[in-house]
């Protein structure tokens, strides 16, 4: 079957750096996409992946190995606002998203 | 970025009565579309896919009569939710893909709360 491990939750202190991890087994793959969800609001996009390495856009770094099938997201110097849930979705042979569970950030000051 | 346009934000409705929320792609051609439906604390589940001009596909579990979706157009998708019961109360969100700056991505709209009473 198809899966998306990533951690429930995690914590981090204002300023810091936080690193999601992602991990998938998929039928198929055409890509990794890093979402960022506010509570009651829809996922924005924040990164795409479909090449083995890392992708930088300002703050947030999201990295990428096929061969392990495994992707982190990076977030640096961390605001308050950065507190949200970070969803991790891997695009299969069909096109469609296969979504993780999530990962819930809380930043602490 | 492309921009998805959904509508309403948010809706009440009686139970027993029907919902109707579209989606829009507004600067690109959407040649899929997705629904999903996000329960409070839950991940986003995908209900059904639907292609330009043809009947959509839906997951298992979701009713199809329950849920009818229209994809007339590459820039219009609707999701109608007839005959809403209270267990129908979630967070629904369409997302349109369509070839963008050589890949495919996946844009979403703003999403719609649905309370049914």
């Amino acid at each position: 079957g198809q899966n998306i491990d990533q951690p429930t939750e995690m914590t981090a202190t204002e300023g810091a750096i936080v690193q999601i991890n992602c991990t998938y087994q998929t039928s198929g793959f055409n890509g990794l996409f890093w979402y960022q969800q506010h509570a009651g609001e829809a996922p924005t996009f924040l990164s795409y992946n479909v090449l083995d390495g890392l992708e930088e856009k300002g703050r947030f770094s999201s990295f990428l190995s096929r061969s392990k099938g495994y992707s982190y997201l990076l977030l640096k110097e961390l605001q308050m606002k950065d507190s949200a849930s970070y969803l991790c979705a891997v695009q299969d042979s069909n096109y469609q998203l296969i979504w993780g569970a999530g990962t819930k950030l809380i930043i602490k000051p | 970025g492309a921009v998805v346009s959904q509508h309403p934000s948010w809706v009440i409705c009686k139970s027993g009565t029907s919902v109707k929320i579209e989606c829009r792609s507004l600067d690109f051609q959407a040649t899929t579309m997705f629904w999903y439906r996000q329960f409070p604390k839950q991940s986003l589940m995908l209900m059904a896919t639907s292609n330009e001009g043809s009947k959509a596909t839906y997951e298992q579990g979701v009713e199809k009569d329950k849920f009818l979706i229209n994809h007339a157009s590459l820039t219009l998708s609707t999701l109608t939710v007839t005959s809403a019961h209270p267990e129908d109360s979630s967070f629904y969100i369409c997302s349109a893909s369509g070839r963008s700056d050589s890949k495919t991505e996946a844009f979403f709209g703003q999403g719609t709360r649905l309370t049914v009473v």
